[in-house]
């Protein structure tokens, strides 16, 4: 299993408090993202990062930020949670594969999820 | 959205074997299949990608159509831990942006 991280792993918070999710990679890969899943819609990605420092938005980023300082950390912050950000929140990883190159297929790994409750 | 199309559910056997369809009629040249699964409560699973020829490694296998338009996942001796939801992927090469649809929820049963 590819060395994937995310803590907490649960977490029970008040609307309108801050919380910062962590993803915490051992794979030195390059690409990380983050995906929310709630019932009846999937799981839809939050952000992406292709870097240190390169972060970039996804299908569902209002009211979540990232941040990426190292390789091996992204950080997930809701600067004011509100319920309907309550969620199970996934990390996953990626990276080259083997002769495919930029504009080749990538496998993403992912992470145990975070189940976050905002009441 | 999701470009592509599943059943919902299907059961097989224990020890048979479980052939997935979908279908991705839209499917541009460039773009891959990839399929991967998730198993209850845990993070997404990848399984196996293809573009044009059918590929096989140790979890399963890829049919797909010469027309592309459609996929078979071959799970050849379904055991009880491969009950999941799978879900069939259309991405372009490059991109960062999976996007899941409500897949096919796969029960083995005894």
């Amino acid at each position: 299993d590819a060395g994937i991280t995310q803590s907490p792993r649960h977490k029970v918070t008040e609307t309108g408090t801050p919380v910062t999710l962590r993803c915490h990679q051992t794979e030195n890969h390059r690409y990380m993202y983050w995906y929310r899943q709630d019932p009846g819609h999937g799981l839809r990605l939050i952000h992406y990062s292709y870097g240190v420092k390169d972060t970039d938005k996804g299908e569902v980023s209002d009211g979540y930020s990232v941040s990426r300082s190292k390789t091996e950390d992204f950080l997930l912050t809701l600067e004011s949670a509100t319920s309907s950000q309550t969620s199970v929140y996934f990390c996953a990883i990626s990276d080259f594969v083997s002769g495919g190159g930029l504009a080749g297929p990538r496998k993403q790994f992912f992470g145990p999820g975070t189940r976050l409750t905002v009441l | 959205d999701a470009k592509t199309t599943q059943p919902p559910s299907m059961d097989c056997a224990e020890g048979r074997a479980a052939n997935l369809p979908c279908n991705h009629s839209t499917i541009s040249g460039n773009e891959y299949v990839y399929w991967y699964r998730q198993i209850h409560s845990q993070g997404p699973q990848y399984i196996i990608h293809g573009l044009k020829n059918n590929e096989t490694n140790e979890m399963a296998s890829l049919i797909i159509t010469e027309d592309r338009k459609s996929s078979t996942l071959i799970l050849p001796h379904a055991t009880l831990r491969d009950t999941a939801v799978y879900y069939c992927i259309q991405l372009q090469g490059g991109s960062e942006k999976l996007v899941f649809g409500k897949g096919t929820k796969l029960t083995v049963n005894p």
